[in-house]
């Protein structure tokens, strides 16, 4: 069975630093992952997904992730971190060979602040 | 853009009720699937569906059923409402397409049974 995990509830940081949203993931086979972020009072949205190829894949509003092979993980990065990136992001992991099946982690609460 | 409606923001029901969520996607996606979210749980798949008329358990299918009668449109239903189901509901749509896969998701329902 495939699974992710996102060991943090909530990360805090200061507008102008850098961010890494941390997620480790469980699969069978090559992985399908993926990124998306949730505002207040709306559904989620993609951000970027790792298929294969580049381990470092870039997505939208800035944000780019890491994908480690050896470490399982997929961390979400973004070298300046803005007050208005402040959300809820989730760390999904879709089956081998595709398919929108996917499972998601619990979440992590980004909280960037002045 | 694409567009996942959800007919309702917020419902309220009683116990014992049976409820029906609408989901309308506008892309025509073959894949549709609900899940429901919960603070320190994430996003559980409830079921899915990969054609019309089609469809699959997910994590978390007890209490639910849902129908898909047109491409469109997927609907959640509660047979017997419980307070154990109160829950945000999302909807989201998709393809099995390689590079073009992800999934849009609705802005939710927000259900609470009492």
């Amino acid at each position: 069975a495939q699974s992710v995990a996102q060991p943090e509830d909530q990360v805090n940081v200061a507008e102008g630093n850098p961010l890494t949203v941390k997620c480790t993931y469980s699969v069978s086979g090559n992985p399908y992952l993926f990124w998306y972020v949730q505002y207040p009072n709306r559904g989620l949205q993609f951000l970027l997904k790792y298929i294969t190829g580049d381990n470092l894949v870039k997505g939208s509003y800035g944000f780019e992730a890491e994908f480690n092979k050896s470490q399982t993980s997929f961390h979400l990065k973004k070298p300046s971190a803005l007050v208005s990136d402040s959300a809820l992001y989730f760390c999904a992991v879709g089956p081998t060979g595709g398919g929108n099946k996917l499972t998601f982690g619990t979440g992590t609460q980004l909280k960037v602040e002045l | 853009d694409v567009k996942v409606t959800q007919s309702s923001r917020y419902l309220v029901k009683r116990t014992g009720e049976k409820v029906f969520l609408e989901c309308v996607q506008d892309m025509d996606h073959e894949n549709m699937f609900w899940y429901r979210q919960d603070p320190g749980l994430g996003l559980r798949l409830i079921y899915f569906s990969y054609d019309v008329k089609m469809k699959e358990k997910g994590d978390i299918p007890e209490g639910y059923s849902v129908s898909r009668e047109k491409k469109e449109r997927f609907s959640l239903i509660l047979e017997s409402a419980s307070t154990n189901q109160t829950s945000m509901y999302l909807c989201a749509s998709g393809v099995s397409d390689g590079p073009n896969e992800k999934l849009f998701f609705g802005s939710g329902t927000q259900l609470s049974v009492l």
